[in-house]
C-alpha cells in the first residue's frame, strides 16, 4: 500500500544533541502526524498539524506541515535517553475515515 | 482518562485457527479504527467502525473481519490463521466525525504469534 518516505531510518546520537526528521509524500495529505512508539506498546501522539505551513511545538518537540502539503518535518532539541524509541509520521487526506498513512519509522538511540 | 484498552496482550495460536481480539475505546470516543504491525510491512490500516458501521476497509483478506457494539467497543476477527499473520494488532479510537481529521489514540496492542 501507499507509504510515506520517512528518513532517517535510524540515528545514533549523544545526549544534548538536537535530532531532525521527515517526511514527504507523492499525495496531498490534510492532517500530518507525528507518534512515538516504546519497544511493546503501541504509538503514542506527539503532535498534530492540521494547516499547510503550521508550526507546533510540544516541549523540546517542534514539527511543521509543509507548504506543499507532502511533506512534514520533526525537530527534537537537547535529547535526553528518554527519546529512544520509534518515530513514526502519519498522514490523513481525503474520505479516508480511521485511515492513516504511516511513514516506515525513524529509530532513535540516544547515548548518555 | 482510560485509554484505549486491548485484550488480550498476548496470545498464541497455530495455523488455521482463528482468534478474536477485543478493543474498548476512549470514554465517549465512537470511532474504532484497526491496524496491523509488522516489521516488514510497518502500520497498515485494517479498518474502521463507527456506530456499529463499517466506514472504511484496508487491502486486507476477507478473513479479517470486525465488527462495533452499541457501546462503541469493538472486536476483530482471524479465521484461517497464517504464519504471515504474525503481528501486533493495534485499535484505535478518535472522537471527530470528521473525514480526513484522523487524529488516532492507540492502545498497547495485541501481539499475535502463529505457529
Amino acid at each position: 500500500g501507499q507509504q510515506l518516505n520517512q528518513s532517517p531510518q535510524s540515528m545514533f546520537i549523544q545526549e544534548g544533541e538536537d535530532v531532525s526528521m521527515n517526511c514527504t509524500s507523492s499525495s496531498i495529505f490534510n492532517t500530518w502526524l507525528w507518534y512515538k512508539q516504546d519497544p511493546g506498546e503501541g504509538p503514542v501522539l506527539l503532535i498534530a498539524l492540521y494547516k499547510a505551513g503550521e508550526l507546533t511545538s510540544n516541549g523540546r518537540l517542534t514539527a511543521q506541515f509543509g507548504i506543499t502539503r507532502k511533506d512534514s518535518f520533526l525537530n527534537i532539541s537537547a535529547s535526553i535517553p528518554s527519546d529512544v524509541g520509534i518515530y513514526f509520521c502519519a498522514g490523513s487526506g481525503g474520505t479516508s475515515y480511521g485511515k492513516l498513512t504511516f511513514g516506515q519509522g525513524t529509530i532513535l538511540t540516544v547515548h548518555p | 482518562k482510560a485509554g484505549v484498552t486491548q485484550t488480550p496482550r498476548y496470545l498464541i495460536k497455530t495455523r488455521g485457527q482463528q482468534v478474536t481480539l477485543s478493543c474498548s475505546p476512549i470514554s465517549g470516543h465512537r470511532s474504532v479504527s484497526w491496524y496491523q504491525q509488522t516489521p516488514g510491512q510497518g502500520l497498515q490500516f485494517l479498518f474502521e467502525y463507527f456506530s456499529e458501521t463499517q466506514r472504511n476497509k484496508g487491502n486486507f483478506p476477507g478473513r479479517f473481519s470486525g465488527r462495533q457494539f452499541s457501546n462503541s467497543r469493538s472486536e476483530m476477527n482471524v479465521s484461517t490463521l497464517e504464519l504471515g499473520d504474525s503481528a501486533l494488532y493495534l485499535c484505535a479510537s478518535t472522537p471527530r466525525d470528521i473525514s480526513g481529521a484522523n487524529v488516532l489514540t492507540f492502545g498497547a496492542g495485541s501481539r499475535l504469534t502463529v505457529l
